[in-house]
């Protein structure tokens, strides 16, 4: 079993549709969780971080984690054609600080 | 404050050879940690370097090696390539997880390697 799964997509949706990307992790000492915004060819950047159970609201961006039911969610208002990019899950470990990511959901926002 | 610098952008190589990729970090972060993103896939940790010394590795053999400089900027190398170390090689800085800090790292825009 992977530590963190993501469903690859592509997730296709008409512009100003409202976008639920999703994530599951197995470990429960997992405590912070990331999503990441990747368009092609680029680095990831960083979008929403948050460290415990409940919602994040950012903009059109609210970050949703569940740690009882070890499942978090990314979701986007009006989304526009920019929008269109992977988005990629990620959970910190700590001890060290490595980064478990998901495989990325690739998100196509149509005009 | 600039971001996470990364050199060079795309690289050729031939099996066997070698290669080194380079990173500076974001002004203030002394942490520098390695990824590897094979196409379609989310990045996995190569390695970690805090104060020059390596201080977390990933699944990767020993042919992966890297170096941490005294102004936070590191390398990456790997020996004896291989076709499936075709990949995005990304370098992401941080501040150590600790004292107040979110522990949040930032990428740069990746060294894409592909070796033939």
């Amino acid at each position: 079993q992977k530590e963190v799964e993501q469903d690859p997509g592509p997730l296709s949706v008409p512009e100003g549709a409202i976008v639920s990307l999703n994530c599951t992790y197995s470990n429960s000492a997992f405590q912070y969780f990331m999503w990441y915004r990747q368009y092609s060819r680029k680095g990831p950047e960083l979008l929403m971080y948050t460290y415990s159970s409940g919602n994040k609201e950012d903009g059109r961006f609210t970050a949703q984690v569940d740690k009882s039911s070890k499942y978090i969610s990314l979701f986007i208002r009006d989304s526009q054609p920019s929008d269109s990019a992977t988005y990629l899950c990620a959970i910190l470990t700590t001890g060290f600080q490595k980064l478990v990511f998901g495989t990325g959901t690739r998100l196509l926002v149509s005009p | 404050e600039t971001g996470v610098t990364q050199s060079p952008t795309h690289l050729i190589k031939t099996r066997g050879q070698q290669v080194t990729l380079r990173c500076s970090s974001q002004s203030g972060h002394n942490t520098v940690s390695w990824y590897q993103q094979a196409l379609g896939q989310g990045p996995q940790f190569i390695f970690q370097y805090y104060r020059e010394e390596e201080n977390g590795r990933g699944n990767f053999p020993p042919r992966f090696s890297g170096l941490q400089f005294p102004n936070y900027s590191s390398e990456l190398n790997v020996n004896a390539l291989e076709l499936d170390d075709s990949a995005l090689y990304l370098c992401a800085s941080s501040l150590p997880l600790a004292g107040g800090n979110t522990g949040e790292l930032f990428f740069g825009e990746g060294s894409r390697l592909t070796v033939l």
